[in-house]
């Protein structure tokens, strides 16, 4: 069954560097979302992504983030800056094209560690 | 806005117990309700969704509008039920889901 792979599994970085989160979305999908979990809290809902573009953001989704569809499989979230409180779980989301309601399917998670 | 509230954070049931972890939404639109589950270790899945009505693993949950709830029953807890529990709230426009998750139940079944 294919599944969303996102690299690497866990990344520490220094406050202030940039970090790029990677994901590799189901082929066949054609919208990408990212989320976030803080430690001990709820998943929380980043972006979404289609066609090329941001569909929607969140508030916690400000200046220091962004997103890319680089090439025709990879889906990537830069963080420019980071900060301490960007330490978090980092979870990529796919799903297909088409109305009504579609399952999303999520990758595995990236853990952000910045000190 | 919306919203969903799950009120436990952790559920702990002995084995054969039953269990019902409870979410409540608050959202203005016709609703459409998830449960999503993670395993020790594991990615965030789909459990179920309220729309196809279907028992999986042998978890149940009914929508009830007029209490705006959405609460994950089962009759028989098992050891691998171990997990935690996420309820979500989608709404969708443009062919894009928006995904609001409650803050999740850790759910512990006792040997």
């Amino acid at each position: 069954e294919p599944e969303v792979t996102q690299t690497p599994s866990h990344q520490v970085t220094q406050m202030g560097q940039e970090v790029i989160l990677r994901c590799v979305p189901i082929s066949n999908h054609l919208y990408f979302y990212w989320y976030r979990q803080i430690l001990g809290q709820k998943v929380e809902f980043l972006v979404s992504f289609y066609n090329n573009e941001i569909s929607e953001k969140s508030e916690i989704f400000d200046d220091q983030f962004s997103v890319e569809r680089p090439d025709g499989s990879n889906f990537t979230l830069k963080i420019r800056s980071t900060k301490l409180e960007d330490s978090a779980m980092y979870f990529c989301a796919s799903s297909e094209i088409g109305t009504g309601v579609f399952e999303q399917y999520f990758g595995p998670g990236t853990r952000l560690t910045v000190t | 806005a919306q919203r969903v509230t799950q009120p436990e954070k952790l559920l702990s049931v002995f084995k054969g117990a039953p269990v019902e972890l409870k979410c409540n939404y608050s959202y203005s639109g016709s609703p459409e309700l998830f449960w999503y589950v993670q395993y020790s270790r594991q990615r965030l899945q789909l459990l179920l969704r309220h729309i196809s009505r279907e028992s999986i693993k042998g978890f149940t949950a009914d929508l009830n509008k007029g209490e705006t709830s959405f609460h994950l029953k089962k009759p028989f807890a098992q050891e691998e039920d171990s997990a935690m529990y996420y309820c979500a709230l989608s709404t969708h426009s443009g062919g894009y889901q928006k995904v609001t998750f409650g803050t999740g139940t850790k759910l512990q079944v006792i040997p």
